[in-house]
């Protein structure tokens, strides 16, 4: 069974970072690795989709990259803002295709 | 176009009761997906449905079932409610059921068992 950790659980910066959320799985069968987007008592978006075969995905201040040799996805958010105050989650799909395993995400707070 | 609509918002049901949530995918998306997410456990798989037909259901007890529409729908439906499964109860959409593409959530639907 996949599972999907994520560290840290809550990181605080000021305005202006750069930062870097983590996400490890330990199958590295996957076809692909999502990232989303939650805001207090709402539902997820959809930030970023990379393929296997990718090794990066862009958009705009936002870079996920995977290593799947390594079970390992990183998203990179260039000049944080306060608007970026939200739950990242990172989910890998099961080997069916047909069911995302997430990991706990990391509460991320930008301070003006 | 639209994103994926979940119906109701938010309800309170008594222990013992039953409920039914409604999930309305994207136009032209066929596989429908059911979550739950609780602070302790965070999202857990509850089921998928890709033409009206169940293809993977996780780890909970049979009183959680669903069922998808030949217009890709779906329901799912809790019976005999227990205080536990007070959660946000979450529906997600894809054009495949393989797990190529980009899944889209919708807003959820917050479930009070009292």
């Amino acid at each position: 069974k996949q599972e999907v950790t994520q560290i840290p659980a809550a990181l605080s910066v000021p305005e202006g970072e750069n930062l870097v959320l983590n996400c490890s799985f330990t199958d590295s069968a996957i076809y692909n690795l999502q990232w989303f987007r939650q805001d207090p008592g709402k539902g997820l978006t959809s930030l970023l989709l990379i393929q296997s075969s990718q090794r990066e995905q862009t958009s705009g201040r936002l870079n996920a990259s995977l290593d799947k040799s390594s079970g390992r996805s990183t998203l990179y958010i260039a000049a944080s803002q306060p608007g970026d105050s939200a739950t990242y989650l990172c989910a890998a799909p099961s080997n069916t295709g047909n069911q995302f395993y997430f990991g706990t995400g990391t509460s991320l707070t930008v301070i003006p | 176009k639209a994103g994926v609509t979940q119906t109701p918002r938010y309800l309170i049901k008594t222990r013992g009761q039953q409920v039914t949530l409604s999930c309305s995918p994207i136009s032209g998306h066929r596989s429908v997906s059911w979550y739950q997410q609780t602070p302790g456990q965070g999202l857990q798989f509850l089921f998928e449905y890709f033409s009206e037909t169940q293809r993977n259901k996780g780890n909970f007890p049979g009183r959680f079932s669903g069922r998808q529409f030949s217009n890709s729908r779906s329901e799912m439906n809790v019976s005999t409610l227990e205080l536990g499964d007070s959660a946000l109860y979450l529906c997600a959409s894809s054009l495949a059921s393989d797990g190529t593409d980009t899944i889209y959530f919708g807003e959820g639907s917050w479930l009070t068992v009292v």
